[in-house]
């Protein structure tokens, strides 16, 4: 059982911006980065943001991340049907002694 | 650029020992941390733990009793074991490395299944 909190699903039309949550505590966001992975159907997970809001190379700017108290935040603006995918927050727990915790998923639904 | 690539059995059998292998190209092995996630068919992500060219291991605290990770100098490839295997383990194993231990999974591999039955 994830102790990240994401909205089972989230959808919208074509450019619009669609914004994902991620709760957690300050044993994992309050006190450390957040990541997000966006999963393509049948594809292994892909690095979207690090430490909060950082993009790697070749990621759209469409993309952005946040972090504020014990949340997170992914927003997509300019929804494409290509955006349709799971997407995961992640962080480092520090409750236990050494845990990286994910976030349950979110499914991105492009109307 | 770094490509990763699991592999092993893609059955095995309750209470057997899984091994997998992450084979790393495009770079040597002693840059990095390599991770170990795994994903049950329909199912989240979850965290196996990690491991440094040096030696030096972090594992999820549920599954600490049951793994094993370790780098092959041999080659330029990290390994996982997992014992006492059981159909709740049936999952898509993925190694990913990791960006000085932060967390940060940079590469995937594509990922192997591995089915516990039988």
């Amino acid at each position: 059982q994830s102790v990240l909190t994401q909205p089972p699903s989230a959808s919208g039309t074509p450019g619009q911006r669609v914004t994902i949550s991620c709760s957690g505590s300050t044993s994992n966001i309050g006190s450390n980065d957040v990541y997000w992975y966006q999963q393509l159907p049948t594809t292994a997970p892909k690095l979207l943001i690090y430490s909060n809001n950082q993009r790697p190379s070749g990621v759209p700017d469409r993309f952005s991340g946040s972090r504020s108290g014990t949340s997170a935040s992914l927003a997509i603006s300019g929804l494409r049907s290509e955006d349709e995918a799971d997407y995961y927050c992640a962080s480092w727990d520090d409750s236990l002694s050494g845990l990286y915790v994910f976030g349950t998923g979110t499914k991105v639904t492009v109307l | 650029q770094v490509q990763l690539q699991e592999s092993g059995p893609r059955l095995v059998k309750p209470s057997q020992t899984l091994s997998l292998t992450c084979e790393v190209y495009g770079a040597s092995i002693d840059s990095y941390f390599c991770t170990w996630i795994r994903q049950p068919p329909g199912k989240g992500l979850e965290w196996i733990g990690n491991i440094h060219y040096s030696g030096r291991t972090i594992y999820n605290p549920s599954l600490k009793r049951r793994i094993t990770m370790s780098v092959e100098s041999s080659g330029n490839h990290f390994s996982l074991k997992m014992t006492s295997m059981t159909a709740a383990d049936t999952a898509l194993y993925y190694c990913a490395t990791d960006v000085g231990g932060s967390g940060h999974l940079r590469d995937w591999g594509q990922g192997t299944l591995v089915t516990v039955s039988s």
